[in-house]
């Protein structure tokens, strides 16, 4: 069953514009990571988030977590064509060793030059 | 490092067959995880291997099996397929066998079933 749901499922934005995209969950969870995929191969890890944090930076990705509202969002910035791809929210739920990640379905991001 | 490689890339087979797909993690990683990608489920998780045991299972049927060898090779195996079993299968290793680890991603193997 999916844990994370992504929201919106599908975003057209213009170069240089921001993407915004939102992930909700059901259960606590230790960690929740963001993934890219580019159509059809393998995903790329993009960021880890702890559920102690709140915020996280990499180069002009910006992931918060809400661990109230069982939520996550995940900004990128000065989007560019190559931005272009699907988009994962995963999670690992906490309570023991799970040692497995539960995905969403994703965003499909389009950044038109 | 060499990524995370997948073999074959590509397969098609008929109902009834059964497959074997392959994963080299990438070196000095020990945890490999499988899912499955298809459109209508999205991306699910199939099991994780660590130190050549087994340590979690999805909600998939025993037609669905894995197992990995001592250097960290995995396999995953797919008994009597069905057409439903079509899907994208994707290996991840890990570095670090807690429970807050990233994961690296192969390009996966594209399973047509018919």
């Amino acid at each position: 069953s999916q844990q994370g749901e992504e929201d919106p499922q599908a975003l057209s934005i213009q170069e240089g514009e921001n993407a915004t995209m939102n992930c909700s969950y059901k259960t606590s969870i230790n960690n929740l990571q963001w993934y890219r995929q580019n159509s059809g191969r393998g995903l790329v890890h993009l960021i880890l988030i702890r559920s102690n944090e709140r915020e996280k930076h990499s180069g002009r990705l910006r992931v918060t977590l809400d661990t109230s509202k069982k939520s996550s969002s995940l900004l990128i910035t000065a989007s560019r064509a190559a931005d272009t791809a699907s988009y994962f929210c995963a999670t690992e739920e906490s309570g023991g060793s799970n040692y497995k990640l539960t995905f969403g379905k994703g965003t499909l991001l389009t950044v038109n030059p | 490092k060499a990524g995370v490689t997948q073999t074959p890339r590509y397969l098609i087979k008929t109902r009834g067959q059964q497959v074997t797909l392959s994963c080299s993690p990438i070196s000095g990683h020990r945890s490999v995880s499988w899912y499955q990608q298809t459109p209508g489920q999205g991306l699910q998780f199939l099991f994780e291997y660590f130190s050549e045991t087994q340590r979690n299972k999805g909600n998939f049927p025993g037609r669905f099996s894995g197992r990995q060898f001592s250097n960290s090779r995995s396999e995953m195996n797919v008994s009597t397929l069905e057409l439903g079993d079509s899907a994208l299968y994707l290996c991840a290793s890990s570095l670090r066998p807690d429970n807050s680890y990233e994961q690296y991603f192969g390009p996966g193997t594209r399973l047509t079933v018919t």
